[in-house]
């Protein structure tokens, strides 16, 4: 069964500086990888998310993400962060096949300060 | 285009008593899924459905939880009797086909909390 761990329960940047939040996954075969986003009182929000093809995957809001099979790894990054980034971060992993289970990892609450 | 949409958005409860969640996913999605969310947790996946059929209820407790999607649009949840650890915000989310390549689109949430 496919499972994510996001190592960071909390990550803390200041404005302007990069940011990156980390996500290892395990899944047989070939993953699809996404991120997520929650803000407060709100459902999750989708990021991005990686099929196949460059391992360089651009979403929404500046946010990026880079697939590394090797260290099985999909990090959320963005190269200046903004205090409204502020929030929940989600990675998820399905293996593929139709209909299979979406696993999400912890979640990784990220915050800005000015 | 219109979103999921849940309600209601709080509910609070006393344990052993019953609850029941509503979603009515985006229009021409087949695929709709409930999901737990415990604080401090990533959303756990109860029960998906695909038009009207089950495909995956495997982590629903069904002794307590139970949920519907009868004409192949929207869905109820429903948990009786309510315990404790059921405190937790449910998610339901849609996606199109249900293609595991598909990103899901989620509802503002039901928060439940059990006394």
């Amino acid at each position: 069964a496919q499972s994510v761990a996001q190592p960071e329960d909390q990550v803390n940047v200041a404005e302007g500086n990069p940011l990156t939040v980390k996500c290892t996954y395990s899944v047989s075969g070939n993953p699809y990888l996404f991120w997520y986003v929650q803000y407060p009182n709100r459902g999750l929000q989708f990021l991005l998310k990686y099929i196949t093809g460059d391992n360089l995957v651009k979403g929404s809001y500046g946010f990026e993400a880079e697939f590394n099979k090797s260290q099985t790894s999909f990090h959320l990054k963005k190269p200046s962060a903004l205090v409204s980034d502020s929030a929940l971060y989600f990675c998820a992993v399905r293996a593929l096949g139709n209909n299979n289970d979406m696993r999400f990892g912890a979640g990784t609450r990220l915050t800005v300060k000015p | 285009e219109a979103g999921v949409a849940q309600s209601p958005r709080y509910k609070i409860i006393e344990k052993r008593q019953s609850v029941a969640f509503w979603c009515n996913p985006i229009s021409g999605h087949a695929t709709l899924y409930w999901y737990q969310q415990i604080l401090g947790q990533g959303p756990k996946l109860l029960i998906q459905f695909q038009n009207n059929g089950v495909v995956d209820d495997s982590q629903l407790p069904k002794d307590r939880f139970s949920a519907e999607r009868l004409k192949g649009v929207d869905s109820t949840l429903k948990i009786q009797p309510a315990k404790l650890e059921d405190s937790a915000v449910y998610l339901c989310a849609s996606s199109f086909q249900g293609a595991s390549n598909e990103k899901l689109f989620f509802g503002s949430g039901t928060q439940l909390s059990v006394l």
